[in-house]
């Protein structure tokens, strides 16, 4: 069967640092790797998708990178701060079944002064 | 403002007492979908529509039906909901079912005793 994991339950960094987080994947290549934000008691906010044939993708202070070779997907948040503080969340979708969405369980990331 | 809005927010009800979770956006999106979040467990897929009277299952669609009569709404109905279907319950849209980013509701917060 297909699964997604995000190995970290947690991660604790200080402001300014970067934070890396990993998600990865079993199987079959997933077409598409996204990234959601949650804060708690709300719904998922995408931040950033990358396409199989993409290495890396950018948006502002965050960068995702896709390795297929380690079916892996590494999401970085350079300059971090308190405020982005929440719950990460992986999801792939696989070809062909595009609109089948998969999300992984989550990193909480807690950034402190 | 774009947005994905659904009603209620908050339920408590009794086992096998029919409900309904409705779930409506306004951004004119092909796809939307339902996915229910417990704790350990992630976000997972109940069901999805790529359009009008098209949808299709999820990974967890045991005990839920849903309907798309009309472009923006997506209603989750339980006939007889256990206990078991506690959870927090998500309702996304897409502009694209082939994978692309999805905008989440607030949730609902279902408790069957």
């Amino acid at each position: 069967s297909q699964k997604i994991e995000q190995n970290s339950e947690a991660l604790n960094i200080q402001e300014g640092k970067t934070a890396t987080l990993t998600c990865n994947y079993t199987n079959y290549s997933p077409a598409y790797l996204q990234w959601y934000r949650q804060d708690p008691g709300r719904g998922p906010v995408f931040l950033l998708l990358i396409r199989e044939n993409e290495k890396e993708k950018r948006k502002e202070r965050l960068k995702v990178t896709f390795d297929t070779t380690l079916k892996q997907s590494l999401f970085h948040i350079t300059a971090s701060q308190p405020a982005d503080s929440a719950t990460y969340l992986c999801a792939r979708s696989l070809t062909g079944t595009a609109s089948k969405l998969t999300f992984g369980t989550g990193t909480r990331l807690q950034v402190t002064l | 403002e774009a947005q994905v809005t659904q009603n209620p927010r908050y339920l408590i009800t009794v086992t096998g007492k029919k409900l309904t979770v409705t779930c409506s956006q306004n951004m004119n999106h092909e796809y939307m979908s339902w996915y229910r979040q417990d704790p350990g467990l992630g976000l997972r897929q109940i069901y999805y529509s790529m359009n009008v009277e098209v949808t299709d299952k999820g990974d967890v669609p045991e005990g839920y039906k849903v309907s798309r009569k009309e472009k923006r709404n997506f209603p989750l109905i339980l006939e007889s909901p256990s206990p078991n279907q506690t959870s927090l319950y998500f309702c996304a849209s897409s502009p694209s079912g082939t994978g692309g980013e999805q905008y989440f509701g607030p949730g609902t917060r279902l408790t069957v005793t």
